[in-house]
């Protein structure tokens, strides 16, 4: 059991770039989440999914986007990289659909933006 | 706004002694609450959950809640030098997943 994995785990992008972060879990849970994580201010969740094919905003969804792929995959979309997105992003899933259960989370990716 | 206020340390404790770590919460509505620790440079990974107001024993670690005074906490009983990280209290709804900053934790020697 790989849990839920990453990629990529480092990205440098220029302002106005693209990109997609992948996430994906082996563990048949229900619920997956994204988050990011900024020195001093802990994790804010950017959206979360409670079950396939369906996806919400969170606290912070502004210059997000996300897919529920399919059971075991939810991606992150930054259409537009700014310097403000520069942060750590962390998956997570939950086999709970909601937010009662344990959250368990990938190594994360480390993102700067330029 | 829905906050989650933790002390962010550092928070030093001696080798053996009691580590207490606190965290309180605005949101009355919250229903589910997690303690999750995270070492420099990984995932945070949990530690405990508590749901009812009383004691929750696990080891070394036990997770206090006061639902009435929108407060929990964490105490670490003979802390290890490898106690030492970041930890994460967490408040949940059913909406939401609201996290603290973290209080670090340093265990000496």
């Amino acid at each position: 059991n790989a849990g839920v994995t990453q990629t990529p785990k480092f990205q440098v992008l220029k302002t106005g770039q693209s990109m997609t972060l992948q996430c994906a879990q082996d563990m048949n849970h229900n619920s997956m989440y994204w988050y990011r994580q900024d020195p001093g201010m802990g994790l804010r969740l950017i959206y979360y999914s409670a079950s396939e094919g369906t996806t919400d905003k969170g606290e912070v969804p502004n210059g997000y986007n996300v897919s529920r792929l399919n059971k075991r995959e939810f991606s992150l979309r930054l259409e537009s990289a700014a310097p403000s997105q520069t942060s750590v992003y962390f998956c997570a899933s939950s086999e709970a659909r909601g937010f009662s259960d344990t959250q368990y989370f990938g190594p994360g990716t480390r993102l700067t933006v330029l | 706004q829905k906050e989650v206020e933790q002390n962010s340390g550092p928070l030093s404790v001696p080798e053996g002694a009691i580590a207490s770590l606190n965290c309180t919460y605005s949101d009355r509505g919250s229903q589910s609450f997690f303690w999750y620790r995270q070492y420099s440079g990984k995932s945070p990974e949990l530690i405990m959950s508590i749901y009812s107001n009383g004691d929750k024993e696990d080891g070394r670690f036990t997770a206090q809640l006061n639902k009435a005074s929108q407060y929990v906490s964490l105490l670490i009983r003979d802390s290890q030098p490898s106690d030492s990280a970041t930890y994460l209290c967490a408040v949940t709804n059913n909406n939401d997943m609201r996290f603290g900053a973290g209080t670090r934790l340093t265990v000496k020697p």
